[in-house]
């Protein structure tokens, strides 16, 4: 059974990158099929819909977010990243990492979520 | 982008109540469409994919319907484990967009 676990760093000042890892076990991100996603959640509200990697490092972002956003993978260690660049306060939110069917955009397994705090 | 809108926004309900959640597209998103659950502090839940499709081990009080611009997820049977937030997502287009979110709550 896949799994997929987040880790970051809790507090984040303004202006700062962003940065969580999301480590999987249970199945390799290599393996075909699937979109590694990112999906935040700010408090209180809906979820939004960050991007996702998959082939090998092939990227697709939200174009709200495209212009601060980085997705990547670290194979070896069967995990992939998010970073988000120039962070003000409106990026406080609990950010889940999630796999996602290459036949359809909905997950069936999630991390936990790790909440991020934007503050000085 | 398409914009999802949920209604309502909360719903008071008992133990054994059928209810009945709506999710909106602002386009035609064909049945390209999901529900999701989730508890507080908790990853959302899938529930239903494809707008109708039972996702493996949920059961079967939980029911989805729709095409195009309007759906519904209904809830037949309120059970205790139920009292939980429910949204919709689109995967018609990008960017994949989520509902606001419907909150169940005790009556």
């Amino acid at each position: 059974q896949v799994q997929l676990q987040e880790s970051g760093p809790g507090l984040v000042k303004p202006s700062q990158t962003l940065s969580v890892i999301c480590t999987v076990s249970g199945g390799s991100i290599s393996s075909g099929g699937y979109y590694w996603s990112w999906i935040r959640q700010h408090p209180g509200k809906g979820l939004e819909w960050i991007g996702y990697i998959y082939d090998s490092g092939a990227t697709f972002y939200n174009p709200s977010l495209r212009s601060r956003v980085t997705i990547s993978e670290d194979t070896s260690n069967n995990q992939f990243s998010l970073h988000l660049t120039s962070v003000t306060a409106a990026d406080t939110a609990v950010y889940y990492c999630a796999r996602h069917k290459r036949t359809g955009g909905y997950s069936s397994h999630w991390g936990q979520g790790t909440l991020v705090t934007v503050s000085s | 982008d398409i914009q999802m809108t949920q209604s309502p926004s909360t719903l008071s309900a008992s133990v054994g109540d059928r209810v009945t959640i709506t999710c909106r597209a602002s386009h035609s998103i064909n049945r390209w469409l999901t529900w999701y659950q989730q508890k507080v502090g908790k990853a959302p839940k899938l529930l239903i994919y494809k707008a109708s499709t039972l996702e493996s081990g949920v059961p079967s009080r939980f029911i989805g319907n729709g095409s195009g611009t309007e759906f519904t997820l209904t809830i037949s049977g309120l059970q205790p484990d139920d009292f939980a937030t429910y949204s919709c997502q689109q995967y018609n287009s990008y960017p994949w967009t989520f509902g606001q979110g419907t909150k169940v709550e005790v009556k």
